[in-house]
């Protein structure tokens, strides 16, 4: 089936250590997404990026960083440097092609715990 | 900067009340609205979305959601909810050009008791 993996759905990690989270899509999609969820913010962008080798700062990107060295591949890694790494991250795709659908397909996300 | 208010953070009904949610946008110019919604224990998933035309758009479900430009609000409706519509709810707007980079509001936490 069509769709976005995300890999670790759980994960701990203690302070000071840098975490990747996977996100690979199969939907040929052009543009992806990282989301952090938290209870009662809603969804905030961490980072996007409209096409390969190409990525953009969302509004919470402090203390993240990714890559996209290929279309279905958006690895998002949470380094030392967040303060708040906690909180529920979840990755998405859409078919931009020059249009705007706002159709954002969604992983089933990854849940992270700094102990 | 854009930014989307949702004004229930929980919601609590018994099967057949009718249901309306609260949203309101910041933004001045054309936008994009959309309400998704996250069953428990699925994907987040397009319930409803405005672009132009007619401001009362139905989606699935039986859900609707009335674009009321000079309010800034973008309503979600249901006349009667069912146990299965228990979920959390999200408005999220886009501005033309934006590349699908949605804006979400808090979100609404509904719970339906049979």
């Amino acid at each position: 089936d069509g769709g976005i993996t995300q890999s670790p759905k759980y994960l701990f990690r203690k302070e000071g250590q840098n975490v990747t989270l996977s996100c690979e899509q199969n939907l040929n999609h052009d543009a992806m997404y990282w989301y952090r969820q938290d209870p009662g913010q809603g969804l905030r962008l961490i980072y996007y990026s409209q096409i390969v080798n190409d990525f953009q700062k969302g509004d919470i990107a402090e203390g993240y960083s990714v890559s996209r060295e290929k279309k279905e591949s958006f690895p998002l890694t949470v380094t030392s440097a967040q303060k708040n790494p906690t909180a529920f991250y979840l990755c998405a795709s859409s078919d931009v092609q020059g249009r705007d659908t706002g159709e954002l397909f969604f992983g089933e996300g990854s849940r992270l715990t700094v102990l | 900067a854009q930014s989307v208010s949702q004004h229930n953070h929980h919601v609590i009904l018994s099967e057949a009340a009718s249901l309306e949610l609260g949203c309101n946008y910041s933004y001045g110019g054309t936008v994009n609205l959309f309400w998704y919604v996250q069953y428990p224990g699925q994907h987040l998933q397009l319930l409803l979305k405005y672009f132009s035309g007619d401001p009362l758009v139905k989606g699935i479900k039986g859900f609707e959601a009335e674009f009321i430009k000079s309010k800034f609000s973008f309503n979600l409706r249901k006349p009667s909810v069912q146990w299965s519509d228990t979920a959390e709810y999200f408005c999220a707007v886009n501005a033309p050009g934006g590349y699908n980079k949605l804006i979400f509001g808090a979100g609404t936490r509904l719970a339906v008791h049979p």
